[in-house]
């Protein structure tokens, strides 16, 4: 596609309910970063795949938190049994090349906004 | 922790006008660096990234500069316009191999016609 997409745009869940964010990057993209980005804030970095293989979670904030990328190309974020604090937007974004080109612009999806009641 | 900072969260200029927009960061090993554009509800769009190894790059009406000693960014923006009102966020990589970016708190851009 012409650009990185992702589903639902928006998502209201009830507390405890399970959630999965989809995530289409652009077409040949190696590299794949989910961020969380909260109201007012810039987004801060959870997890990074090089084709299927998730190489950096580190920011996962918890382990409700599970991504996958099993094709190499959609990516999936779910999280589990969702709390309040998890309310934001969650944003993916691709870029060309893998590890080891560390200068390489990632363009951004639209995100998707999540809303914990 | 080390975190990249803005130091001017909110800019309002004239149609016409040059902006300015600034950017701490605190951590030496960042060698790359991008300046972003977020719109109301869109995600955030690439607007011109530098190396370490560079003081200056230009685009088409954007200028980034880098002073490695006193660890500052700048984004000029030229002729501003009332679509460049955004937040505008920079971010860097802190020395990893695959490009994880680190990102400021962000500065509202306002243009008034």
């Amino acid at each position: 596609g012409a650009g990185v997409s992702q589903s639902p745009r928006y998502k209201v869940a009830k507390r405890g309910q399970d959630v999965a964010l989809r995530c289409d990057p652009i077409s040949g993209h190696v590299s794949l970063f989910w961020y969380q980005q909260a109201l007012g804030q810039g987004p801060e970095f959870l997890t990074y795949f090089q084709n299927e293989a998730q190489l950096d979670k580190s920011g996962l904030p918890s382990d409700r938190f599970f991504a996958e990328r099993p094709e190499g190309s959609v990516s999936t974020l779910k999280i589990q049994r969702t709390q309040q604090e998890d309310s934001a937007v969650y944003l993916c974004a691709s870029s060309s090349v893998g590890a080891g080109r560390r200068s390489d612009t990632q363009y951004f999806g639209p995100g998707t906004r999540l809303t914990v009641l | 922790g080390e975190s990249v900072g803005l130091h001017l969260p909110t800019l309002s200029v004239q149609e016409g006008d040059n902006s300015i927009i600034n950017c701490a960061y605190s951590n030496s090993a960042s060698d790359y660096f991008i300046w972003y554009k977020q719109e109301s509800g869109k995600g955030p769009q690439f607007i011109i990234d530098i190396r370490s190894n560079m003081d200056k790059r230009q685009g088409q009406r954007v200028t980034v500069l880098l002073n490695k000693t006193v660890k500052h960014l700048s984004l000029q923006i030229a002729a501003t316009q009332p679509g460049d009102s955004a937040v505008y966020f920079c971010a860097e990589n802190r020395g990893t191999s695959y490009g994880k970016l680190t990102f400021g708190q962000g500065t509202i851009l306002t243009v008034h016609p």
